[in-house]
């Protein structure tokens, strides 16, 4: 039973393209996360949503549009994919009022190659 | 603004030994958490352990502890008896209370040598 999955786990793309990744998670949490992981593993916020609701938007592209159709689904849509886009996206969940301070469970990553 | 460092950019263990890993924060929140999470080489983040600003003992997870030490703001992984499957790339973050995301520093590469 994965916790939090994403579709696809790669994507090669060519520039200029528009690309989607899914995240789903069956944990019950009610926040999900994007994070991206650039080639020298550093890690960061991308975009948070509770509820349906966006909560963080850290300073990314407007390239970059995440959607929430439901608690349980968090989508990130990419338009005119650039070289610097070429990373690995994590997708998250926690349920902040849990004991354990809200740990966030990732998703196994999508590997965006952009040629 | 927070911020974790890790000032350990790789650390080699020889199989059975403990190893620590480094990590200290910034914050002027006075709630936060602290987690430590691993990454092996097929890329996947695993969550290992996590310590609270107000909790008074230090947490313990199996053969992960976290030397939580707060007036020094410093929130170490240690690992007990290393296995050859604990190499990965092992990373520190933050949360505080007001703001969800996690905050990660840039990381520490353990090897575990036989």
């Amino acid at each position: 039973d994965t916790a939090v999955s994403q579709t696809p786990k790669y994507l090669v793309t060519q520039m200029g393209n528009d690309k989607s990744i899914k995240c789903e998670q069956n944990l019950g949490h009610d926040t999900m996360y994007w994070y991206k992981q650039d080639s020298k593993k550093f890690l960061k916020i991308m975009f948070s949503y509770n509820n349906k609701e966006l909560i963080i938007n850290e300073t990314v592209p407007n390239r970059f549009s995440p959607k929430s159709p439901d608690k349980a689904h968090l989508n990130l849509h990419i338009n005119s994919l650039e070289l610097g886009d070429s990373a690995v996206y994590f997708c998250a969940s926690s349920h902040p009022g849990l004991a354990g301070g809200g740990t966030q469970y990732f998703g196994p990553g999508t590997r965006l190659t952009v040629l | 603004a927070q911020k974790i460092t890790q000032t350990q950019p790789g650390m080699f263990v020889q199989e059975k030994e403990a190893v620590t890993l480094d990590c200290t924060y910034d914050t002027s929140d006075p709630s936060y958490g602290l987690f430590w999470y691993k990454q092996p080489s097929s890329g996947e983040m695993i969550f290992l352990i996590y310590q609270g600003s107000y909790d008074q003992q230090n947490a313990t997870e199996g053969r992960y502890s976290l030397n939580f030490q707060k007036a020094r703001k410093s929130a170490n992984l240690v690992i007990s008896a290393s296995q050859l499957g604990d190499s990965a790339m092992y990373f520190c973050a933050m949360r505080d209370t007001g703001r969800r995301a996690l905050t990660f520093g840039s990381g520490t590469r353990l090897q575990v040598q036989p």
